[in-house]
């Protein structure tokens, strides 16, 4: 079982639309929870992080984390094309002192 | 406020070379992570330094190493490279401490590595 999983996608929605992206992860001591951006080429870039279960707003993304079942979404409304790119989750926990990634959605954004 | 920044941006070496990419933090953080990306691939840890010294390291062999300075900047060195090793290298930078924001981690543009 791999630490973080994601879905490969690609996920495609219409502009406008809400993007739904999840993660799972494996480790139940894990404290802090990530969603990176990276457009192809580029590094990846810190959107939100969320540390306490429920909902986190910012902008057009809302991240959801439910620690009981090991849970971790993104939601972009609004979505623009813009947004098409790679969404990272990431989780990080006390014992091992390090950020473990998935290996990312594609998202696709269609005008 | 100066960002984490990295060189080179990129670099072609051949098989059997040594390399050291340069890393330096974002201002104010001490704690300086190594990532190897594949292509279509999530970021792979590599190590983390923190106060000069190995704090942890992922499942990479012994030909990866690393130093980190007392000013917190850091070197990644790769030896006898292998045609395997051609990937994007992150450093990322984050504060020490189980304090949840100090978890956070802001990457570098990356070292394209390039093995022919």
């Amino acid at each position: 079982q791999k630490e973080v999983e994601q879905n490969s996608g690609p996920l495609s929605v219409p502009e406008g639309a809400i993007a739904s992206l999840n993660c799972t992860y494996s480790d139940r001591g894990s404290q802090s929870f990530f969603w990176y951006r990276q457009y192809s080429g580029k590094s990846p870039e810190l959107i939100m992080s969320i540390y306490s279960n429920g909902d986190k707003e910012d902008g057009r993304f809302t991240a959801q984390l439910n620690k009981a079942s090991q849970y971790v979404s993104l939601l972009i409304r609004d979505s623009q094309p813009s947004d098409s790119a790679t969404y990272l989750c990431a989780v990080w926990n006390t014992g091992g002192f390090k950020t473990i990634f998935g290996a990312g959605t594609r998202l696709f954004v269609k005008a | 406020d100066a960002g984490v920044t990295q060189s080179p941006t990129h670099l072609i070496k051949t098989r059997g070379q040594q390399v050291t990419l340069r890393c330096s933090p974002k201002s104010g953080h001490d704690t300086v992570s190594w990532y190897q990306q594949a292509l279509g691939q999530g970021p792979q840890f590599i190590f983390q330094y923190y106060e000069e010294e190995e704090r942890q390291r992922g499942n990479f062999p012994d030909r990866f190493s690393g130093h980190q300075f007392p000013n917190y900047s850091s070197e990644l060195n790769v030896n006898a490279l292998l045609l395997g090793d051609s990937a994007l290298y992150l450093c990322a930078s984050s504060l020490s401490g189980a304090r949840p924001l100090n978890t956070e981690a802001f990457f570098g543009q990356g070292t394209r590595l390039t093995v022919v």
